[in-house]
């Protein structure tokens, strides 16, 4: 079946450091990929997608590159800020658009710090 | 748009107790999935509607469990019979099937503990 794997947290960043949460991921189809956050004492927010392969999605400084030959989508940010300390999940969808069923990772707990 | 709301949001039952949950979707929303989360843990599909029809469920839904849609707006989770291994977060999400917008959107979660 669909499965997600993501690095293990929590990641601890300073303040303007660079980021990068590993994410990859087996599917039968063609996925469409997302990113949730969830915030400390909030509910799951998507952060950003793609739904097809070479797609970049992109969001509040965040991106994410839909690689069909590794079957990655790394997340990135050039310079965190304490407000991005949260949870994020790498989820696939197996139909295109995401209009199925998603299939999450465990989370990686990201804290940045001053 | 009010966004998805779910209630309780906090719920404490002792064993062997029903317990039911309630979601309400965004309003033009006509998908509507359950989740479970514990703690450490990714969310795990249960179950979901296209209106009210109830499409696909997981091995994970046992027959302790039910869900309903009755009239294509809102959804109930019943748990009948609670067990201390159904402690966990329960999430309900929403999408719309068409015009290209697929996203599903989240509720806050109903936690729930079995004591």
């Amino acid at each position: 079946g669909d499965s997600v794997t993501q690095m293990e947290g929590p990641v601890t960043l300073s303040e303007e450091a660079f980021l990068t949460i590993n994410c990859t991921y087996t599917a039968t189809g063609y996925p469409s990929l997302f990113w949730y956050v969830q915030y400390p004492g909030e509910g799951l927010q998507l952060l950003l997608k793609a739904t097809k392969a070479d797609d970049k999605g992109s969001n509040k400084g965040f991106e994410a590159t839909y690689r069909k030959e590794t079957t990655s989508f790394h997340l990135e940010k050039g310079s965190v800020q304490v407000s991005d300390s949260a949870v994020y999940f790498c989820a696939l969808s197996d139909q295109g658009g995401g209009g199925n069923k998603l299939t999450f990772g465990t989370g990686t707990q990201l804290k940045v710090e001053l | 748009d009010t966004g998805v709301s779910q209630n309780p949001r906090h719920k404490i039952t002792k064993r062997g107790q029903n317990v039911t949950f309630r979601c309400d979707p965004i309003s033009e929303h006509n998908r509507l999935y359950w989740y479970r989360q514990t703690l450490g843990q990714g969310p795990e599909f249960l179950t979901y509607f296209q209106n009210e029809a109830q499409l696909e469920k997981s091995r994970l839904l046992s027959d302790r469990f039910s869900a309903e849609r009755p009239k294509g707006s809102f959804s109930t989770l019943e748990i009948q019979r609670t067990e201390q291994g159904d402690s966990a977060m329960y999430l309900c999400a929403s999408s719309q099937v068409a015009g290209g917008l697929y996203e599903q959107y989240f509720g806050p979660g109903t936690r729930l503990t079995v004591t």
